[in-house]
Formats: structure tokens, sequence, C-alpha cells
């Protein structure tokens, strides 16, 4: 049971180009959400899932777009990377049924020059 | 969703109970106290949660008390893997499950 796996564990990227980050989850959780950590900080909420087909924004949206096609996959993309979105990025699942107990990922740590 | 207030940093011997407190004196009755922790660069890992009940498992137990106003977590023997950010939670329960907001939580340093 490989739990949340996210994809890739680092990049770098340049101003301006797009790139997705990938979140596969085994559990069969119908709830799906990604985060962001910055140096010093807790996590802030980026958008998040409750089911296949239905996304919402969380604190931090801009700049980022989801989907969600099945509910193994969140996908998180970045449009036009920009400087400001270096961050750790943590991708998290639950059950409903247990709405709060979020299952992490290892992240992903992202480096926009 | 109640605000939660988390000492920045607290110390615990190796071997002694770590006490962390949290307060969220503006709790309401359908909301639940979480805990999580996050060890250096890894992904938030679960603790505990409850809603007024103390509660214990495998990892700690949960302390809330009686007006809820505030709770503790409690790692009943610190190991120097207990030495993480610890992040208090509070958020409504049931069905209306999503967003999670956490703070800049407690560095616990457990120390020999």
């Amino acid at each position: 049971n490989a739990g949340v796996t996210q994809t890739p564990k680092f990049q770098v990227l340049k101003t301006g180009q797009s790139m997705t980050l990938q979140c596969a989850q085994d559990m069969n959780h119908e709830y799906m959400s990604w985060y962001r950590q910055d140096p010093g900080m807790g996590l802030r909420l980026i958008h998040y899932s409750v089911g296949a087909g239905i996304t919402d924004q969380g604190e931090v949206p801009n700049g980022y777009n989801v989907s969600r096609s099945t509910t193994e996959d969140f996908p998180l993309r970045l449009l036009s990377a920009a400087p400001s979105q270096t961050s750790v990025y943590f991708c998290a699942s639950s059950p409903t049924t247990q709405g709060k107990k979020l299952f992490f990922g290892s992240g992903t740590q992202l480096s926009v020059l | 969703d109640a605000k939660t207030t988390q000492p920045p940093s607290m110390d615990c011997a190796e071997g002694r109970a770590a006490n962390l407190p949290c307060n969220h004196s503006t709790i309401s009755g359908n909301e639940y106290v979480y805990w999580y922790r996050q060890i250096h660069s890894q992904g938030p890992q679960y603790i505990i949660h409850g809603l007024k009940n103390n509660e214990t498992n495998e990892m700690a137990s949960l302390i809330i008390t009686e007006d809820r106003k505030s709770s503790t977590l409690i790692l009943p023997h610190a190991t120097l893997r207990d030495t993480a950010v610890y992040y208090c939670i509070v958020r409504v329960g049931g069905t209306s499950y999503g967003k999670l907001t956490f703070g800049q939580g407690t560095i616990l340093t457990v120390h020999p």
C-alpha cells in the first residue's frame, strides 16, 4: 500500500515555464488537497477536491489549476511559474468518513528561478 | 473556524512527558481539536483528535478542558524522534470535511 505518492521530489523551473505536480493515492479516498509550505510558515491550502469532478479553491489558489478526473489522481498545474511559487508542496488525502485525518505525501520541493 | 494559539517553541528531556498546550477560546460546539506533527522536511502526520472527552491512542493523549477553550497534547515518554513541529487545529466535524488550516505550530525539541 503506497499511500499518497507525489512526483517529482525536486524540480527547478525558470520564470514563465509551466509544469504539473503529480499526486496519486491508492486508498480510495474521496478528499484530496494541495498545500504549500514556505520557510518558517505553516501549511497553506491551495486547492482541494471532495470527489472526482469536484474541486474548490483554498486560501492561496492564484497561479494554480487543478482537476480531478479520477478518484486516485489530483494533479496541480502551474500555468506560468513565478519566483513567489518557490515552495515545498504537499498533497494530502482523506476518506470522507474520517474527514480531517489527512494522509500526506512526502512533498515536492520546487524552485523557480 | 476557531483560531488557535500555541507557544512557538518548547523543550523536553528525553524520557519525560512532553505537554504541548493549545488555546482555542473561540471554539464552538461542533468544532473538533486535531493535532498533527511535522518532522523536518516530511509531510505532516496525524496524531489524535477529540471533541469533548479526553482521548488516548498509541501515540499520545489529548486533554480538553471542560469549557473546551484549551487543550493539551501529551507525549508520555518523549524520544529524540519526537522532535518536530506540532500543529493544533480546530475544525468543524461531521460531513463538512475539507479545509484544515495549519498555523505556525510549536517547535518541540527533545534533548538527551
